[in-house]
């Protein structure tokens, strides 16, 4: 069982460019989550998908924010054109659709818009 | 919508001490509750789970009972150890299975 897994683990990056993140998912999670974490709070929900659906978006997910999950296994986060309030840890978590098995969480992609 | 509602500390403790976190939530239906910890530079680790009212989660020592009469899933251990120094995040889950959380509790135990 190698975990959920994020890549990369760290990301500087300069204000205006385009990011991209990729969470591998325990192999057998149908369900994958993203959240945001800033500082000194608790994660916020950005979106989920089931297998290769994209079920749910947050408000917190704006226009520049976009995530993908071809053919339900891993799972790319792109924000374009970045902003200093974009930095944050963006943590990946997946688990089975079972109603009441928990979402394993990967170690994150900590962002830092420079 | 769903909210959980987490002593925010710090909280400081020596070693072998008593440990209680507080938290309450609102939420409609019937969440399943969760602690999550998170150690210095490490992702979110479950740390225990309730399903239903009057479950009681534990492990490693750490318990929390789920009161559906006082919107509640309070932490505790009994004798902490310095190990145990991480953010505690109380969390929900309701029906549409994403995770509702608090704003972590930091708990430092000293030898």
């Amino acid at each position: 069982d190698t975990g959920v897994s994020q890549d990369p683990r760290h990301k500087i990056t300069k204000r205006g460019q385009n990011v991209t993140f990729r969470c591998d998912p325990i192999s057998e999670h149908n369900r994958l989550y993203w959240y945001r974490q800033t500082l000194g709070q608790g994660p916020e929900f950005l979106t989920y998908f089931q297998n290769e659906a994209q079920l749910e978006k947050s408000r917190l997910l704006s226009d520049r924010f976009s995530a993908e999950r071809p053919k339900g296994s891993f799972s790319t986060l792109e924000i374009q054109r970045t902003e200093q309030g974009d930095s944050a840890m963006y943590l990946c978590a997946s688990s089975l659709e079972s109603t009441n098995t928990e979402a394993f969480f990967g170690q994150g992609t900590r962002l830092t818009v420079v | 919508g769903n909210s959980v509602t987490q002593m925010e500390g710090p909280v400081t403790l020596s070693e072998e001490a008593f440990l209680t976190i507080n938290c309450t939530y609102t939420a409609t239906g019937y969440p399943s509750l969760f602690w999550y910890v998170q150690y210095p530079g490490e992702g979110l680790q479950l740390l225990l789970k309730a399903t239903k009212a009057d479950d009681k989660g534990s492990n490693k020592g750490f318990e929390a009972t789920y009161r559906k009469e006082t919107t509640s899933f309070h932490l505790e251990k009994g004798s902490v150890q310095v190990s145990d120094s991480a953010v505690y995040f109380c969390a929900l889950r309701g029906s549409n299975y994403k995770l509702t959380f608090g704003k972590g509790t930091l708990l430092t135990v000293n030898p």
